[in-house]
């Protein structure tokens, strides 16, 4: 299917797992980004990047590591699983990275206990 | 730092018009965004301006004034369905290669009633 879809939808892990969101774009967009979403704070930034092998640290980036070994896929590990990182992560992918907008995928539900 | 803010709550009723601000304070400016969320569901992109002015686009319109760090988004003729939060978005430089990233406001939830 077209577009961008992150698996899985729900998650439920243990303090301490290592876990890994994934993110796949089927339109070779160059950017791709990962933000969380907590009720207070909005959306926020984790990690962008700009093409394959080349990324950033966005607002909010420890405890989380990425990859881009290729354009379409942009997986999010979570190192060791902390109650705080309870969330709602969004992938979201730009071709310009400017006015075309970021399309967002349905997001993944993590909880941590 | 950046600083996006916007206000947390706006009610208003069918048929009415309402104006949505944003104020920011960032490192770099390469635009301005704004979407719209409804609960559950992913932001989905309203309108995006990069110069002064008024972008209009059916019922919503959109406004920018990089001097005063301001932007607002005017929805006219409201329906039920527009009742979600808004958010409000600037696009800032990367420090490296990474290009550009949006930075986010908290939302506006706006509720519409009849």
């Amino acid at each position: 299917d077209a577009g961008i879809t992150q698996s899985p939808r729900y998650k439920i892990t243990e303090t301490g797992r290592q876990v890994t969101l994934m993110c796949h774009q089927t339109w070779s967009h160059s950017y791709m980004f990962w933000y969380r979403q907590d009720l207070g704070h909005g959306l926020r930034l984790i990690y962008y990047s700009a093409a394959a092998d080349i990324t950033d640290k966005g607002e909010v980036p420890d405890g989380y590591v990425v990859s881009r070994s290729k354009t379409e896929n942009f997986p999010l590990t979570l190192e060791s699983a902390t109650r705080s990182q309870t969330s709602v992560y969004f992938c979201a992918s730009s071709e310009t990275g400017g006015g075309d907008g970021y399309t967002f995928g349905s997001g993944t539900r993590l909880t941590v206990v | 730092g950046q600083n996006i803010d916007q206000p947390t709550e706006m009610t208003a009723t069918e048929g009415a018009i309402v104006q949505i601000n944003c104020t920011y304070q960032t490192s770099g400016f390469n635009g301005l965004f704004w979407y719209q969320q409804h609960a559950g569901e992913a932001p989905t992109f309203l309108s995006y301006n990069v110069l002064d002015g008024l972008e209009e686009k059916g019922r919503f319109s959109s406004f920018l004034s990089r001097s005063k760090g301001y932007s607002y988004l005017l929805l006219k003729e409201l329906q039920m369905k527009d009742s979600a939060s808004y958010l409000c978005a600037v696009r800032v430089p990367s420090a490296n290669q990474a290009g550009t990233a949006l930075i986010f406001g908290k939302g506006t939830t706006l509720s519409v009633s009849s």
